[in-house]
């Protein structure tokens, strides 16, 4: 069974920018999370989609908004991009009532 | 509102030695406990997690946790620490509300594993 796909792994913007993550989950997952992980601030949660829905959201400004798709797949966008924006972003997925997430490979966001 | 600290950012242990890392919870409902380990510029890979039942887990690579409710901690342990446990560890919570994902991470302890 694969896992969490996160795509693409690496990327550098420039301030002012935009910027559009992708997240595939397992197969049958159908909640999907992200989270922004930084050396000062550590793990903090982004927010939650269930059935292209968003229920549950993280304290980021609005320039950090998501989406889920019908067939769970998610992206993630971050508008108007700053310096402090540089991060690891981490996709968790889990099924329906699971108690546990599966996390992906990230992807390292680095803005110049 | 639930949170988590982890006691010690930096831990380090000889190869052979026991391996024990901290993990302090706070949580207005019973929780949901998981231990994650990261290497680097990897994602999170679930070690072991506690939900209901049996207090002590065991997880993948010889890794256990015991859940105490009474000192609202699930400290990871493992017998013998071997030199590729090195990485960073992160203890979580999640409320058991069976509705939403989010986890409320601590901040990690990085275990050094020396010869």
């Amino acid at each position: 069974k694969a896992g969490v796909t996160q795509t693409p792994r690496y990327l550098i913007k420039t301030r002012g920018q935009q910027v559009t993550l992708s997240c595939s989950p397992i197969s049958g997952h159908r909640s999907v999370s992200w989270y922004q992980q930084t050396p000062g601030q550590g793990l903090q949660f982004l927010f939650e989609y269930f059935s292209e829905t968003q229920r549950n959201k993280g304290n980021f400004p609005g320039r950090f908004s998501g989406r889920q798709f019908s067939n769970s797949r998610s992206e993630m966008n971050v508008s108007t991009l700053e310096l402090g924006d540089s991060a690891l972003y981490l996709c968790a997925s889990s099924f329906v009532g699971g108690s546990e997430a599966f996390f992906g490979q990230g992807t390292r966001l680095t803005v110049v | 509102a639930q949170s988590v600290t982890q006691l010690g950012s930096h831990v380090s242990v000889s190869e052979g030695a026991l391996v024990l890392l901290r993990c302090n919870y706070s949580s207005s409902v019973p929780p949901y406990l998981f231990w994650y380990v990261q290497y680097p510029n990897q994602g999170l890979q679930l070690l072991l997690k506690y939900t209901t039942g049996a207090t002590l887990v065991k997880g993948i690579n010889g890794f256990e946790a015991e859940f105490k409710k009474s000192e609202t901690s699930f400290h990871l342990t493992k017998p013998s620490a071997h030199m590729s446990d090195a990485a960073e560890y992160f203890c979580a919570v999640r409320l058991n509300t069976g509705t939403a994902s989010k986890l409320t991470f601590g901040t990690g302890t990085r275990l050094q594993v020396t010869l």
